[in-house]
């Protein structure tokens, strides 16, 4: 079964402070994501990767960073975290098309 | 640019009641038209999927028709359970606006089922 997995599952992090989601799928897929969920505004697309070594912005890229080292791994980094990043982080991934997205199950950031 | 409207931000309902969330998009192609459905500490899950006018995508007892007409693809279940209780996405992937692996998502509606 297609499977996404993040970590960590929750973190608190310093205002400040380094952050780094990791996110690992053994989907095959070429195509991983990063989103944000936050109440009222649904799922917004961070960065996202076609192929290994190459992230594109999304739709909100600004104070975060994407790595993708290979096509099972992508990364996303927080430089300089702040109070309005906290939200959740839901990594996925897909075939081209994403005629289906796989989730992983997010990670719950706070920032304080 | 490319958008999906959900009118519905939180619907509660009674079990065994009528559910209808609608969904309407607006694109310049001919769109892949979606719902996830997300359950409380999940990443959403794709519910069922339609990529041609009038086709119907059904899953779990939930249905939604294609309708290039009135640009709708509106979700629909018959008898509610409490088990239903969950965030439902309408999401489109458009082939004619630049790369079609990026969902365009709606905000979610947020269903709640009393026992």
């Amino acid at each position: 079964e297609a499977a996404v997995t993040q970590s960590p599952r929750s973190k608190v992090a310093v205002t400040g402070g380094k952050v780094t989601l990791s996110c690992h799928q053994t989907n095959n897929h070429d195509y991983m994501y990063w989103y944000r969920q936050d109440t009222g505004h649904g799922l917004r697309l961070i960065h996202y990767s076609y192929v290994a070594d190459s992230t594109e912005k999304g739709d909100i890229p600004d104070g975060y960073k994407a790595s993708r080292p290979s096509q099972e791994n992508f990364s996303l980094i927080l430089e300089l975290a702040s109070l309005s990043q906290t939200a959740v982080y839901f990594c996925a991934s897909s075939s081209q098309g994403a005629t289906e997205v796989f989730f992983g199950k997010g990670t719950r950031l706070t920032v304080v | 640019g490319d958008s999906v409207t959900q009118t519905e931000g939180q619907v509660a309902l009674s079990e065994e009641d009528f559910l209808t969330i609608h969904c309407n998009y607006s694109a310049s192609g001919y769109p892949t038209l979606f719902w996830y459905v997300q359950y409380p500490g999940e990443g959403p899950q794709l519910l069922f999927r339609a990529s041609r006018d009038k086709e119907k995508g059904s899953s779990r007892g939930f249905e939604a028709t294609y309708d290039k007409g009135t640009t709708s693809f509106h979700l629909r279940k018959a008898s509610v359970q409490e088990s239903d209780s969950a965030v439902y996405y309408c999401a489109l992937s458009d082939y004619n606006v630049g790369d079609n692996s990026k969902l365009i998502w709606g905000l979610g509606t947020s269903l709640v089922v009393n026992p």
